[in-house]
């Protein structure tokens, strides 16, 4: 299907592993993020990347790992994962040019829980 | 320090009435900015945006004001609909800006 989609959907991990959340996009936009969100917060940024094999960091980036070998796939990791990093992650994308630039599409989310 | 604020966590609305979600800014070098909406268990969506250049952006029922020398925007629906309860998003950013900057939300009942 085409859009841009989030697996797995629900998570539940423990403290110390390692988690891989998925962010696969079908429009070929140049630029993917990956936020979380939680009370009071908003949405804060992860980690974004504007191309295939460039990433940067976002507003959070302690603990999170990426990489974009491919334009429509950017995985987010956990390296081990902690209870502070329970969240709601949602991938979002978006296309080159400034105005649309902005306008980013955002997948369904993933709720992860680390016990 | 929260950037982007939107000091009215919810809000509660009657059918048929207007709307008003309110958004202040600290960064002066923010000149776009966005509305996103988002329900329960859904990515958010792209709502309305607007640029520095203009004080006024209109879609239908929603309209955003900015009021650029406040560093203040605000989304108006008129009129509301049970459909417009939701989670709004308030975002910035920048030309020289790689990343959109998100408020923490106001949560909109609109009650039928």
């Amino acid at each position: 299907d085409a859009g841009i989609t989030q697996s797995p959907r629900y998570k539940i991990t423990e403290t110390g592993r390692q988690v891989t959340l998925m962010c696969h996009q079908t429009w070929s936009h140049s630029y993917m993020f990956w936020y979380r969100q939680d009370l009071g917060h908003g949405l804060r940024l992860i980690y974004y990347s504007a191309a295939a094999d460039i990433t940067d960091k976002g507003e959070v980036p302690d603990g999170y790992v990426v990489s974009r070998s491919k334009t429509e796939n950017f995985p987010l990791t956990l390296e081990s994962a902690t209870r502070s990093q329970t969240s709601v992650y949602f991938c979002a994308s978006s296309e080159t040019g400034e105005r649309y630039y902005n306008e980013q599409f955002f997948g369904p989310g993933t709720r992860l829980t680390v016990l | 320090d929260q950037q982007v604020k939107q000091n009215s966590p919810s809000l509660s609305v009657q059918e048929g009435r207007i709307s008003i979600l309110n958004c202040d800014y600290t960064n002066s070098m923010f000149d776009y900015f966005l509305w996103y909406k988002k329900y329960p268990a859904e990515g958010p969506t792209f709502l309305i945006s607007i640029s520095s250049i203009k004080d006024k952006n209109e879609d239908g029922r929603f309209t955003v004001f900015l009021n650029k020398s406040a560093k203040h925007l605000s989304l108006h629906i008129v009129p509301s609909q049970p459909g417009d309860s939701a989670v709004y998003f308030c975002a910035a950013s920048g030309t020289s800006y790689d990343k959109v900057i998100f408020g923490p939300g106001t949560s909109l009942s609109v009650i039928p």
